[in-house]
């Protein structure tokens, strides 16, 4: 079974500055998706950005980026200007050929004003 | 659109009691998932759909059942409730549009099993 992993449990970041979240994935699939989700308080599960494992250049949506690093199986989320609103639980997921998605356990994110 | 509608939002039960847990989607979606997600874990599968008239287990199915009534509705239901199922349970749904596939989420269903 394919494993997801973010070591950190909590991160903390200040408005308008970067912060990076790390995820690592085990699989032995050459074709597969990798996700990023957002979960604020209100536990709705909000997509954030997808990244196609064929695929070599990093998505990005708005201040939202990815560092994908195929070989080392890593798969990190940046945000750029970080804002209030980005506080919330992140998860990284993987999907291969079958239908399901394999989360991670998640990292708190806090912002400073 | 409404997306991903669940319901109820909230519910209380006493071990042994049924209930069942409705999921309805308006996208058109052929796939359908039932997720659960406890403390300090990521959410994971219990059953999906991988289109109207199927269903097959995911990774935590013992004491649920599922039915997909029709392409827009995926219901999960308890048949004699546990504390170990106090949970908040997530439906999603998704399709593949140029090979590229995104499951989206309902707002949850947080279950309280005394």
């Amino acid at each position: 079974a394919q494993t997801v992993t973010q070591s950190q449990p909590e991160m903390s970041v200040q408005e308008a500055e970067t912060v990076t979240l790390s995820c690592t994935y085990d699989t032995s699939e050459s074709d597969y998706y990798l996700f990023w989700y957002k979960q604020p308080p209100s536990r709705q599960m909000i997509l954030v950005i997808r990244q196609e494992a064929y695929k070599q250049q990093n998505a990005t949506e708005n201040r939202f980026s990815v560092n994908f690093q195929k070989a080392a199986k890593s798969f990190s989320l940046k945000i750029s200007d970080s804002q209030l609103g980005d506080a919330a639980m992140y998860f990284c997921a993987y999907r291969s050929g079958g239908y399901a998605l394999n989360f991670g356990k998640g990292t708190s994110l806090l912002v400073t004003p | 659109n409404a997306g991903v509608t669940q319901t109820p939002k909230f519910q209380v039960l006493k071990t042994g009691q049924s209930m069942t847990l409705q999921c309805a989607q308006d996208m058109n979606h052929n796939s359908m998932y039932w997720y659960r997600q406890d403390p300090g874990m990521g959410l994971r599968l219990i059953y999906y759909s991988a289109s109207e008239g199927t269903t097959d287990k995911g990774e935590v199915p013992n004491g649920y059942n599922v039915s997909r009534l029709n392409k827009r509705e995926f219901s999960l239901r308890l048949e004699s409730a546990a504390p170990s199922q106090t949970s908040v349970y997530f439906c999603a749904s998704s399709s593949r549009r140029e090979g590229r596939e995104t499951q989206y989420f309902g707002p949850g269903t947080r279950l309280l099993v005394l």
